[in-house]
């Protein structure tokens, strides 16, 4: 089993829709939780980080955790061609891998003009 | 505010050759230091990280190697560089633990 996964895409959503990004990790003692979004040739750029289970938003993004299905969501509100990116799960494992990040391959999402 | 710099850009070298690698970071004391590569078609692999001057976890083996002189600065190295080698090398930072990384804009490494 993959330590972090994502489904690879491409995830392709009309412009004004709703994205909905998944993710699964497999070490139950995971503490945080992150979202990047990593455009083509840059560097990735964090966007939302989470801690504790329930809803986080942040203007037109929401991530939403679920430790006991060990699971991790990141929604985008009225998504706009400038969405158009790959999208990272990250994950800290804690306890002796405090300052390890697990990366999932990211899901790519198209937002159609 | 906090900021991260990284340099080259880009790189192509051949393959035997060495690599220097810089990062550093400004508007912060004290940070923890990454180093990671992401190859084409797989995901972002942390080669390594410091939580201190001199102080340096390694890992993945390979012919890599990294050092921190300063507080701010780290610096990824090879004396002989391998076609596998090859990729997208990012240096990032945090605080704490758990904390958010912040990544740097990378430097894309062609081995020829």
């Amino acid at each position: 089993q993959k330590e972090v996964e994502q489904n690879s895409g491409p995830l392709s959503v009309p412009e004004g829709a709703i994205a909905s990004l998944n993710c699964t990790y497999s070490d139950r003692g995971s503490q945080s939780f992150f979202w990047y979004r990593q455009y083509s040739g840059k560097s990735p750029e964090l966007i939302m980080s989470i801690y504790s289970n329930g809803d986080k938003e942040d203007g037109r993004f929401t991530a939403q955790l679920n430790k006991a299905s060990q699971y991790v969501s990141l929604l985008i509100r009225d998504s706009q061609p400038s969405d158009s990116a790959t999208y990272l799960c990250a994950v800290n494992r804690g306890g002796g891998s405090n300052y390890k990040l697990t990366f999932g391959k990211g899901t790519l999402l198209t937002v159609n003009p | 505010s906090q900021t991260i710099h990284q340099w080259p850009a880009t790189l192509v070298q051949p393959v035997g050759s060495p690599l220097s690698l810089e990062c550093t970071v400004e508007g912060t004391s004290n940070p923890n230091l990454y180093w990671y590569r992401q190859a084409a078609g797989r995901g972002l692999q942390l080669l390594f990280y410091s939580v201190g001057i001199g102080q340096i976890s390694s890992e993945v083996p390979q012919n890599l190697s990294a050092s921190r002189p300063q507080d701010r600065q780290f610096i990824l190295s090879s004396k002989k560089l391998l076609l596998s080698d090859s990729g997208f090398y990012l240096c990032a930072f945090s605080q704490g633990a758990l904390d958010e990384q912040y990544f740097g804009p990378g430097t894309r490494l062609t081995v020829t």
